[in-house]
Formats: structure tokens, sequence, C-alpha cells
């Protein structure tokens, strides 16, 4: 199965600064035939289920804002928040889609304000 | 617009089977690349994927829990139940069904349905 680790467990951002979060998968993601990274980002609002950000990596799911990216390659990626706001405050996680035999999820990232 | 919505018992006592139902609109199982999921969440843990159907009905099951669980669709009844079998305390947990296509990523997902082990 391919692992997925997230990290930080948890980060404090200030209003209007940005903020990081890495996903590190144990096995490579990257199809090559297509040059795609099979990577998917979540948003999890308290007592809501998760909300597709990105796809493909770096591929905003339509009505995100622009403020949310996604980069990376292969086994690292990174999901950029590059002006936190209020409503940002959630747990992020990353998901493998490249076995789908067994999709996997990182452990989340939990984002509050500082 | 697609939604989804998990039905079942709120509390199933150890070594009982669950059944999870997972209601859907908006498209339809008949569809080529079309699938429902079933993910769980623990209380203040992370996602883990369960299981999936495809328009086609081919089945995946997590390795770790694959003897434990039987997914099925009712096409007609736009409906997919997930059975999860020898329930115990450490399965309590919210229990959502979602979208998924051949692409691979959950969109949308149900609220989701918590789920108590306990005797």
């Amino acid at each position: 199965d391919i692992v997925m680790t997230q990290s930080p467990d948890s980060l404090a951002v200030s209003l209007g600064e940005r903020a990081t979060i890495n996903c590190k998968s144990s096995q490579s993601v990257l199809y090559s035939s297509n040059n795609k990274n099979y990577l998917a980002w979540y948003q999890q609002k308290p007592g809501q289920p998760p909300k597709l950000l990105i796809y493909w990596a770096s591929t905003r799911e339509s009505g995100v804002p622009d403020r949310f990216s996604g980069s990376g390659s292969g086994t690292d990626f990174t999901l950029t928040i590059s002006s936190l706001q209020a409503e940002d405050v959630a747990v992020y996680y990353c998901q493998q889609y490249y076995s789908t035999l067994f999709l996997t999820f990182g452990g989340g990232t939990k984002v509050e304000i500082k | 617009q697609i939604t989804l919505k998990e039905s079942g018992p709120t509390l199933v006592k150890p070594t009982q089977t669950l059944t999870l139902t997972c209601t859907f609109s908006g498209f339809s199982l008949s569809t080529s690349g079309v699938g429902v999921g079933w993910i769980r969440q623990p209380p203040g843990k992370a996602l883990e994927w369960l299981a999936l159907i495809y328009w086609d009905d081919d089945k995946r099951y997590s390795p770790s829990l694959k003897s434990r669980l039987t997914i099925t669709k009712d096409t007609s009844k736009n409906q997919v139940v997930l059975t999860m079998t020898n329930m115990d305390p450490v399965d309590t947990a919210t229990y959502y069904c979602a979208h998924i296509t051949f692409r691979g990523w959950f969109d949308p997902w149900g609220q989701g349905t918590l789920v108590t082990v306990s005797s």
C-alpha cells in the first residue's frame, strides 16, 4: 500500500499570512504514461464532510478560491494557502489515487488562526 | 447536482453486522466510469477508505478490512449498500459515502452518519 504522510500535524498562521502543508507518499504517484500525479487535496471544516479542493496535484476544483494552490511531483507535494482567511480554518487531507486497489489518505493537518 | 445521503443504525452492539445504505441522486451507476465509495472517520481521527463499487460492478476493498466488508449496488434504486461484519468498538466512526469516477478522487461526499459500537 502507498502510505501518505502529512506534516505538520497542525499549524497556526496569522490572517493574511501563508500556510504550507506537506504530503509525502511512500512511493511515486506519478504515472509516466500521462505525466500526471494521482494526488488530491481535501478540506474538512468542523462538523462537515470533506470537500475536494485540488486534483492531479495542482488542478483547482471549480469554485475553489485561487489562494489555494497545489504543487509537487512524484512523492512530495504541497498545499499552499497564500493568504489565510478565517473561513480556511479546517483540517486538510491529501489522498493518492495511483493505486485504485488501495486508496489512501494522509493523517490530516489542522490549520488554525494565530 | 450530485447529492448522496447515508442511512443506517446509529448504534450497533459488538459482534453485530452493520448495514449502511447510500442513496444518491444526480448521477446513475449505469454510466460508464462512475462509482460510489465508502470512507470512515473515527472521532477526531483521519479518513480511512473502506470500499468502492463501479458502474460495471467492479468492487474494491481496503485490504485490511476486506474479510469483513461487502459492497453492492441497486442501480434502479440509486443505492449502494455496505455491510461490515463483526463490529467492534474501534469501528465507532462517521461513515461517509462519496461519488467517484475512474479518475479516483471523491467528489462530492454525503453528510456522513455516526455509528457507535457499544454494548
